[in-house]
C-alpha cells in the first residue's frame, strides 16, 4: 500500500475554499486515491475517489496531476461543520488490501 | 436504512478482564471489517470477513484477540485477557461487494483498559 503524506493540521475561515494536498510518490499503476472524513467519535466516512485528472461530486473535488504523485482535495465554501480529520488513502480497489489510515489532516474551520 | 451499529459505545475494564465488542453491519453487506485506533495514532486494519469467513486477519495484533462472525451477520471481537495497550477505539465497517470502495463505518467502541 502506497505511503501517503499530508499536513498535520490546517485552519481556515468559514466560506473559504480549502485545499488539502496529499503526497504519494510511490503510487502504483492500479492504485486509486480515496479521501475519507472523520468527525470526533465517529468512523471515517468516504468523501471522494479518483484515478487521474479531476473528479467532482456534491461534496468535494479531487485534483490529480498527470504524474499522480500527489492529489488535492478541494472543499468549496467550508462551514464550521467541515471541521474534521481528512484522510488520504492510496490502494488498488480490486485487491483485498488492508486499509491503513495515516494520521490525516486535522482541519479546523473558524467562524 | 440503518447504518453500521456497534455495541457498546464505551467500555472500561481492568487489565486481565475479557471484553467482547459487537458489530452489526448494514443488512445484506457481505464484507465486514474491524479497525483499531490507538490514542494519537492512525487507524489500523485488523481483519476482514466475507460472510462468515475470515478473508484476511493479518492485522490482528496477537492471539488475545478473537473475531467471529457466525452466520455471516453480526460480528464479535473478543479481547482476552485485556492489556493496557489494547485501549483505543475499535471501528467496524461493512461493504456490499468485494472491491466496492465505500465502506460504511460504525461509530466505534471506545475501550479503556485500566
Amino acid at each position: 500500500l502506497a505511503k501517503t503524506t499530508q499536513p498535520i493540521s490546517m485552519d481556515s475561515y468559514e466560506g473559504q475554499e480549502v485545499n488539502i494536498t496529499c503526497s504519494h510518490n510511490n503510487i502504483a499503476t492500479n492504485d486509486y486515491i480515496t479521501w475519507y472524513q472523520q468527525f470526533p467519535s465517529q468512523g471515517p466516512r468516504f468523501i471522494i475517489q479518483g484515478y487521474k485528472t479531476k473528479v467532482t461530486n456534491e461534496v468535494a473535488s479531487l485534483f490529480i496531476p498527470a504524474d499522480r504523485k500527489s492529489s488535492t482535495l478541494s472543499l468549496p465554501r467550508v462551514s464550521l461543520s467541515d471541521t474534521a480529520v481528512y484522510y488520504c488513502l492510496v490502494g488498488d480497489r480490486n485487491r483485498d488490501d488492508k486499509i491503513i489510515f495515516g494520521k490525516g489532516t486535522r482541519l479546523h474551520i473558524l467562524p | 436504512e440503518a447504518g453500521v451499529t456497534q455495541f457498546p459505545s464505551h467500555s472500561v475494564i481492568e487489565k486481565g478482564q475479557t471484553v467482547t465488542l459487537r458489530c452489526d453491519p448494514i443488512s445484506g453487506h457481505d464484507n465486514l471489517y474491524w479497525y483499531r485506533r490507538v490514542m494519537g495514532k492512525e487507524i489500523k486494519f485488523l481483519l476482514h470477513f466475507v460472510k462468515e469467513s475470515k478473508q484476511d486477519e493479518s492485522g490482528m495484533p496477537n492471539n488475545r484477540f478473537l473475531a467471529e462472525r457466525t452466520g455471516g451477520t453480526y460480528s464479535t471481537l473478543k479481547v482476552q485477557p485485556a492489556e493496557l495497550e489494547d485501549s483505543g477505539v475499535y471501528f467496524c465497517a461493512s461493504s456490499q461487494e468485494k472491491g466496492e470502495d465505500e465502506q460504511f463505518f460504525g461509530p466505534g467502541t471506545r475501550l479503556t483498559v485500566l
